[in-house]
């Protein structure tokens, strides 16, 4: 069956340090891949997603290459802020259902 | 437009207790769906609804009841209970044709 698998948390960066959170998937079919933002308290947000291979997801930063051949969707930033310390999710769209990785808390201090 | 609503935000039960969470879309969303979020777990499927009508199992779904009588609305019933139901619950909405989803901000269920 489909599932998503991230990189466990959680993470700690100093301000403007460089981001990678790791994430692969296994799907049956084409799937759309997303990453989610939740803040303290608050809902998740569709922070950038890509439809199909090769597509790169941006926003706010935030980029994540859609890579068939090693079915993985990495999150990245070049320089985080104080602002980016959320927990982030890893998702999977695939014939109209969604899998989510388990989230990965990061935390950047100034 | 406020997107997703739930109420209530918090709730304290004691066992054996059953509750409603209220979810409301305001986005004439025909998908609609509960997760629950569990440390360590990420979000797991509850139960969702493809339209007025129509309800359908999740991953997750003992413990649990779920109905669609409109488009806005999806409550989520809990009937008796128990402590392995504490956890905070999302609802989320989209676009039948749409694979972009809209959560709500959360209810942050504790039962004692």
């Amino acid at each position: 069956g489909d599932s998503v698998t991230q990189m466990e948390g959680p993470v700690t960066l100093s301000e403007e340090a460089f981001l990678t959170i790791n994430c692969t998937y296994t799907a049956t079919g084409y799937p759309s891949l997303f990453w989610y933002v939740q803040y303290p308290g608050e809902g998740l947000q569709l922070l950038l997603k890509a439809t199909k291979a090769d597509d790169k997801g941006s926003n706010k930063g935030f980029e994540a290459t859609y890579r068939k051949e090693t079915t993985s969707f990495h999150l990245e930033k070049g320089s985080v802020q104080v602002s980016d310390s959320a927990v982030y999710f890893c998702a999977l769209s695939d014939n109209g259902q969604f899998y989510f990785g388990t989230g990965t808390s990061l935390t950047v201090i100034p | 437009n406020a997107g997703v609503t739930q109420t209530p935000k918090f709730q304290v039960l004691k066992t054996g207790q059953s509750m409603t969470l209220q979810c409301a879309q305001d986005m004439n969303h025909e998908y609609m769906s509960w997760y629950r979020q569990d440390p360590g777990m990420g979000l797991r499927l509850i139960h969702y609804s493809v339209g007025a009508g129509i309800t359908d199992q999740g991953e997750v779904p003992n413990g649990y009841n779920v109905s669609r009588s409109t488009t806005e609305d999806f409550p989520l019933r809990l009937l008796s209970a128990a402590p392995s139901q504490t956890s905070v619950y999302f609802c989320a909405s989209r676009g039948l044709w749409n694979n972009e989803q809209f959560f709500g901000p959360g209810t942050r269920l504790t039962v004692l």
